[in-house]
């Protein structure tokens, strides 16, 4: 059972390229999440999705973009990149009615020079 | 402005001991927590949750208070042991048994359990 699975695990991108974080899920949950890690912080919110077709900005939209096509697949896009949008991405995903419990993916370590 | 909050980055207790890690939080609207591990270069774990009706929930070796008044809970783990050692995440949301979309992360703490 593989669970969320993200890929790149590691990218260095240079300062104005654009890239896709994969982010795939096998436990056919509704609910799916963008969350990045700054060193030091906590979790913060880039994108939502309740569904396929479905998507909605956290907290720290700017910069990204998603899709959810699929219940299985929510892409993370980063266009323009930016250097502060080094950081770790975890993707994560949850079923519907379950209280808060998220199912995370290893993380990509993205770092923009 | 941060509605979580983990006022201590960092933990170091003995095997065999308690581990208590605090959070706070400022928004009343929250009514259900989560702690949430992290081990390095892995994703975050859920460990445990309390909903606001209740002020303690167990698990094992792992418990959480829930003080409203205060707003404040705390994870305790006792006996504490090496494979312990990770960072802790406090988050908070907002709705209905925490049905709410968008959960609210702290810093973490990071515990280091010594043997």
């Amino acid at each position: 059972n593989a669970g969320v699975t993200q890929t790149p695990k590691f990218r260095i991108l240079k300062i104005g390229q654009s890239m896709t974080l994969q982010c795939t899920q096998d436990m056919n949950h509704n609910y799916m999440y963008w969350y990045r890690q700054d060193p030091g912080m906590g979790l913060k919110l880039i994108y939502y999705s309740v569904g396929a077709g479905i998507t909605d900005k956290g907290e720290v939209p700017n910069g990204y973009n998603v899709s959810r096509s699929t219940t299985e697949d929510f892409p993370l896009r980063l266009e323009l990149a930016a250097p502060s949008q080094t950081s770790v991405y975890f993707c994560a995903s949850r079923s519907q009615g379950n209280t808060g419990e998220l199912f995370f993916g290893e993380g990509s370590r993205l770092t923009v020079l | 402005d941060q509605q979580v909050k983990q006022n201590s980055p960092s933990l170091s207790v003995q095997e065999g001991r308690i581990s208590i890690l605090n959070c706070d939080y400022t928004n009343s609207m929250f009514d259900y927590f989560l702690w949430y591990k992290k081990y390095p270069a892995e994703g975050p774990t859920f460990l445990i949750s309390i909903s606001s009706i209740k002020d303690k929930n167990e698990d094992g070796r792992f418990t959480v208070f829930l003080n409203k008044s205060a707003k404040h809970l705390s994870l305790h783990i006792v006996p504490s042991q090496p494979g312990d050692s990770a960072v802790y995440f406090c988050a908070a949301s907002e709705g209905p048994q925490g049905g709410s979309e968008k959960l609210v992360f702290g810093k973490g703490t990071k515990l280091t359990v010594n043997p």
